[in-house]
């Protein structure tokens, strides 16, 4: 069974540019999470979807980050414009269920971006 | 709120056990724990519920205590596989469906 896909794996951009991260879950997954983690602290959730609609994007800077699900499958996570606080390794994650407590997350290699 | 997890870091060698806690301000649902190696994703290792009982596979298992709202994970007889950061992740019974991960134990094992 393949994994979670996700590209780029590393991008390097300069503050105040856009960025784009896709995402490909597991195969009928139907919830996908996207996480940021800065280098030494845990995970944190920016937005998840249950198929087509959003669940929880209280976390998600609105301002500048923007995500969508397509069809419920595909995702991706976009940033414009980027700001130095925002270099970080983006996760992507998909679990089969729709309930958090009973399924485990499947997590992507991640894109390490580095903003300059 | 975010969990918070103790130690921040262990170092031990081949054979030794070790004990990872997790604790949450807030009433838990269920309590999650990862692995994520060095420059890898995070790796799923087991989920506890409310009411459930101790899980374990192998030698590394794990409890929850509703009551005080914790979670310890137990490694024992560690491997040299076993290195690298153990996150929790905890479901609070007000909010379910929303996972909130730790701050992180990095765990070195030396032969």
């Amino acid at each position: 069974e393949a994994g979670v896909a996700q590209s780029p794996r590393y991008k390097i951009i300069e503050k105040r540019q856009s960025v784009a991260f896709w995402c490909n879950p597991i195969s009928g997954h139907a919830t996908l999470y996207w996480y940021q983690q800065i280098l030494g602290q845990g995970p944190k959730l920016l937005i998840q979807f249950q198929n087509n609609g959003v669940v929880d994007d209280s976390q998600l800077p609105k301002d500048r980050f923007s995500a969508e699900r397509l069809k419920g499958v595909d995702s991706t996570l976009k940033i414009q414009p980027a700001k130095l606080e925002d270099s970080a390794v983006y996760l992507c994650a998909s679990s089969p269920g729709t309930a958090s407590s009973y399924n485990e997350q499947f997590f992507g290699p991640g894109t390490r971006l580095t903003v300059l | 709120q975010q969990p918070v997890q103790s130690p921040q870091a262990v170092i031990l060698r081949e054979g030794e056990d070790a004990v990872i806690n997790c604790s949450s301000s807030k009433a838990l649902y269920s309590v999650h724990w990862y692995r994520q190696k060095h420059g890898e994703a995070p790796v799923f290792l087991m989920i506890l519920l409310k009411g459930g009982e101790q899980k374990g596979h192998e030698k590394i298992s794990a409890s929850f205590n509703e009551k005080k709202q914790q979670s310890s994970l137990y490694l024992t007889a560690s491997q040299l596989s076993y290195s690298g950061t153990y996150f929790c992740g905890t479901e609070s019974s007000y909010n379910t469906d929303k996972l909130i991960f730790g701050t992180g134990t990095r765990l070195q094992v030396f032969p």
